[in-house]
């Protein structure tokens, strides 16, 4: 099955309310990145995180990491309108360059 | 600084029908990969190129897909004959270099339609 599954598949929220998607992952990693994706803008890198580093943060994004459990969230705090996309992980496990494998996809729908 | 261009951004053909993308990566960046990304899907990862040559095309249908980087600079992708699931959005990416910390920088894409 797919490296990089997000969960929920889809999320409708509020303006000013919290976004949390969440990623899985069933092999090991060098990094885990999050790329958003919308019609305007097409596929935007938004963080990455090492598989050394539990958590890190970008302005109202912070991301989560635990190797353990193969796992990571992503957390948007106050949305906006604007943060109406899609959002992936990316998982790479390149070992002699970037070979990112993406997962399914959460649609973040931001209601004003 | 110019991003990804990637041409025509739409493209409608009839099964067995042959078509062609091309992708202009940002300049100086050594590494250049082909995505194909179906609706509803995450993108996945075709060919990798580290300037002219190739580094992973495990993913690529070789039986009907080609790729080459002449120059080590743009890049064509090819489809020949294009089949009804070969409808999807083709993305192109550049990174400055190979290195698994490298972001990957995305065109907009070309939108395919296969009828």
């Amino acid at each position: 099955s797919q490296q990089g599954e997000e969960d929920p598949q889809a999320l409708s929220i509020q303006e000013g309310e919290n976004a949390t998607m969440n990623c899985s992952y069933k092999t090991s990693i060098n990094n885990l990145q999050w790329y958003r994706q919308n019609s305007g803008r097409g596929l935007v890198h938004l963080i990455l995180i090492r598989s050394n580093e539990r958590e890190k943060h970008s302005g109202r994004l912070r991301v989560t990491l635990d190797t353990s459990k193969k796992s990571s969230s992503l957390l948007i705090t106050a949305s906006r309108a604007a943060d109406t996309a899609s959002y992936f992980c990316a998982t790479d496990r390149g070992t002699s360059g970037s070979r990112l494998t993406f997962g399914e996809g959460t649609q973040l729908t931001v209601n004003p | 600084e110019a991003g990804v261009a990637q041409s025509p951004r739409y493209k409608i053909i009839e099964k067995r029908q042959s078509v062609a993308f091309w992708c202009n990566p940002i300049s100086g960046h050594a590494t250049l990969y082909w995505y194909q990304q179906i609706l509803g899907q995450g993108p996945k990862l075709l060919i990798q190129f580290q300037n002219n040559g190739v580094v992973d095309d495990s993913q690529l249908p070789k039986d009907r897909f080609s790729a080459e980087r002449l120059k080590g600079v743009d890049s064509t992708l090819k489809i020949q004959p294009a089949k009804l699931e070969d409808s999807a959005v083709y993305l192109c990416a550049s990174s400055l270099e190979a290195s698994t910390y490298n972001e990957q920088f995305f065109g907009p894409g070309t939108r395919l339609t296969v009828l």
